[in-house]
């Protein structure tokens, strides 16, 4: 059974750069046949798709929030982390990673971090 | 880009079927893919690829998509169903991934 699970600071300074890391298990994260991503939902809110990538480094970013992101991988630790930076209270959500087959579904979901960005 | 639009609210009776939209242009060209969302909870895949159900999840969930319309219906609604639902697609022009807006069954 896959499981993944999201890591990282519960509370950011408006301006920061906010860090999260999703760490994957019982499953491949160099298999070829998924994108690993992050999604958001603020408090109340709808969700929000922030961008995702392959296990070659490849990145695909919503373009709404593409210059403030940066996704990496790393294979050897079965990792993929999530760096937005100049946050604002807007950014205050609660963060998920999640497993994607390839513009597929999301069939795979960790249990969600919220961050909450502070003045 | 691409816009998913969901109603933000279906009322239903126990034992009734209910069904939730998700409208967008040509959508039925589209794969479509619904999560169920409980309170405090990560969204769960309850249809996906339209009309397929993962394993665990009880046929009375089932999907459909055609035209400008795609659809979740709940036949037989049980108390347990009362939740948001999201829609989601991949929308190939703009290389986004899209989520309607979410719709919360009510269980009467």
């Amino acid at each position: 059974q896959v499981q993944l699970q999201e890591s990282g600071p519960g509370l950011v300074k408006s301006s920061q750069t906010l860090s999260l890391t999703c760490t994957v298990s019982g499953g491949s994260i160099s298999s070829s046949n998924y994108y690993w991503t992050w999604i958001r939902q603020s408090p109340g809110k709808g969700l929000e798709w922030i961008g995702y990538i392959y296990y070659s480094g490849t990145t695909y970013y919503n373009s709404s929030l593409k210059s403030r992101i940066t996704m990496s991988v790393d294979t050897s630790k079965s990792q993929f982390s999530l760096n937005l930076k100049s946050v604002t209270a807007a950014d205050t959500a609660v963060y998920y990673c999640a497993r994607n087959p390839q513009q597929g579904s999301f069939d795979y979901w960790g249990q969600g971090t919220l961050v909450s960005v502070s003045s | 880009s691409y816009v998913l639009t969901q109603p933000p609210s279906v009322s239903v009776a126990p034992g009734q079927t209910a069904r939730i939209t998700c409208g967008g242009n040509n959508i039925g060209s589209k794969s479509v893919h619904w999560y169920q969302q409980k309170p405090g909870q990560a969204p769960v895949l309850v249809v996906y690829d339209d009309d397929d159900r993962p394993s665990g999840i009880p046929e009375r969930f089932s999907g459909s998509n055609s035209g400008n319309t795609a659809t979740l219906t709940f036949s037989r609604v049980e108390a347990g169903d009362e939740a948001d639902y999201y829609c989601q697609v991949w929308d190939t022009s703009s290389e986004h991934e899209v989520f309607g807006g979410g719709t919360k069954l009510t269980v009467l």
